[in-house]
């Protein structure tokens, strides 16, 4: 098993521009989320799914679009990048039990200028 | 609404020191509560969990029991290594399906020889 997988991993947007980060796992977690990690805030929880065809919005879902039609892919698009949105992004999955362990991606270094 | 809070880092130590990272925890139900950890570069993974009151988790010499009176599940070591130098990440799932973690702010801990 490859886990959860990220790409890309670096990547620097202008302002205004659009991009998707990709996430996919191949553990057939029913549970997809994408978190935000910025210095000092700890990670906090953008989008998240319960299962193909179901999305739902998290703590800081501004800005950003998901659509989930696999178990597999969860992709996170950033509509019009913004220099608050330089973070790192990580993807999460999980199975449907809830003590189940999250499994995290590597993450994704963001740079909007 | 659901929150954890943790102690503010950094925690500086030397080797063979003993660690406590004071976690406490706002929430309704019975949450589940997680322990991640993140090397440097690297995503998070788990280090130990604790699923109701009094459970103690356990993994690689770190503990953390899960205290419902005191709503903390504070995280001990009896001797750090200069490998644990990381940053630690207290978190809780609630009790409703579908929801993903809240984390607090982190820690970090650095460990000199």
């Amino acid at each position: 098993n490859a886990g959860v997988t990220q790409t890309p991993k670096f990547q620097v947007l202008k302002t205004g521009q659009s991009m998707t980060l990709q996430c996919a796992q191949d553990m057939n977690h029913e549970y997809m989320s994408w978190y935000r990690q910025d210095p000092g805030m700890g990670l906090r929880l953008i989008h998240y799914s319960v299962g193909a065809g179901i999305t739902d919005q998290g703590e800081v879902p501004n800005g950003y679009n998901v659509s989930r039609s696999t178990t597999e892919d969860f992709p996170l698009r950033l509509l019009s990048a913004a220099p608050s949105q330089t973070s790192v992004y990580f993807c999460a999955s999980r199975n449907r039990t809830l003590t189940y362990e999250q499994y995290f991606g590597p993450g994704t270094r963001l740079t909007v200028t | 609404g659901d929150s954890v809070t943790q102690m503010e880092g950094p925690v500086t130590l030397s080797e063979e020191a003993f660690l406590t990272i004071n976690c406490t925890y706002t929430a309704t139900g019975y949450p589940s509560l997680f322990w991640y950890v993140q090397y440097p570069g690297e995503g998070l993974q788990l280090l130990l969990k604790a699923t109701k009151a009094d459970d103690k988790g356990s993994n690689k010499g770190f503990e953390a029991t899960y205290r419902k009176e005191t709503t903390s599940f504070h995280l001990e070591k009896g001797s750090v290594q200069v490998s644990d130098s990381a940053v630690y990440f207290c978190a809780l799932r609630r009790w409703q399906a579908g929801t993903a973690l809240i984390f607090g702010k982190g820690t970090t801990l650095s460990v000199s020889s």
